[in-house]
């Protein structure tokens, strides 16, 4: 059972570029998110996902898209990088209900990303 | 979503047992309270959930008082291992809003040998 799955876990872009991040679960989770981390920081919720063909922003989506066309993943993508986009991203996965007793999310170990 | 006050910090030996406590005057009827624990360079992890009274599992317990103003996170017998950064959320568990976890600073914990 792999978790939460996150690639790259290491990227350097030049400003003006796009590229996508990508998170993918096999744990069947409904729910899926997109944080960013910058340092000294909690975590900002970018966009989020309640299910397949569903998605929504979050407090910070500026500069960024998101799909989902199935349910284990959920990628997201850099328009036009920015510096200010420099950040640890990490994309997570819930039940919508709580099953088990557990009713948390489930983080990937995250992206670290830097614009120049 | 409900605000949370938690320390900044706390530093505590190897071996005691350390409390940390998250205020949260705001809380509403359906909200659950959560607690995450992030390692540098990891993503959150979670620890324990609770609505009222009092929780346990193998990691920690929840301590939560009848006015649900304010909770206390309890770890047994701290270790080295244990150095991190605790975030305590509340929000409502299903529904509307359960997808929004509101992460703040957290609480850094230093364990020191």
């Amino acid at each position: 059972n792999a978790g939460v799955t996150q690639t790259p876990k290491f990227q350097v872009l030049k400003t003006g570029q796009s590229m996508t991040l990508q998170c993918a679960q096999d744990m069947n989770h409904e729910y899926m998110s997109w944080y960013r981390q910058d340092p000294g920081m909690g975590l900002r919720l970018i966009h989020y996902s309640v299910g397949a063909g569903i998605t929504d922003q979050g407090e910070v989506p500026n500069g960024y898209n998101v799909s989902r066309s199935t349910t284990e993943d959920f990628p997201l993508r850099l328009l036009s990088a920015a510096p200010s986009q420099t950040s640890v991203y990490f994309c997570a996965s819930s039940y919508s209900r709580g099953r088990g007793g557990n009713y948390g999310y489930t983080f990937g170990s995250g992206t670290r990303l830097t614009v120049v | 979503l409900a605000k949370t006050t938690q320390p900044i910090s706390m530093d505590s030996y190897e071996g005691q047992e350390v409390n940390i406590t998250c205020s949260h005057n705001n809380i509403a009827t359906n909200d659950y309270i959560t607690w995450y624990q992030q390692f540098p360079s990891q993503g959150p992890r979670f620890i324990i959930q609770g609505y009222k009274t009092k929780v346990t599992n193998e990691v920690a317990s929840l301590f939560i008082p009848a006015d649900r103003k304010s909770s206390t996170l309890s770890l047994p017998r701290v270790s080295l291992s244990d150095t991190a950064v605790y975030y305590c959320l509340v929000g409502p568990y299903s529904g509307a809003g359960s997808y929004q976890l509101t992460f703040g600073k957290g609480t850094k914990l230093s364990v020191i040998p």
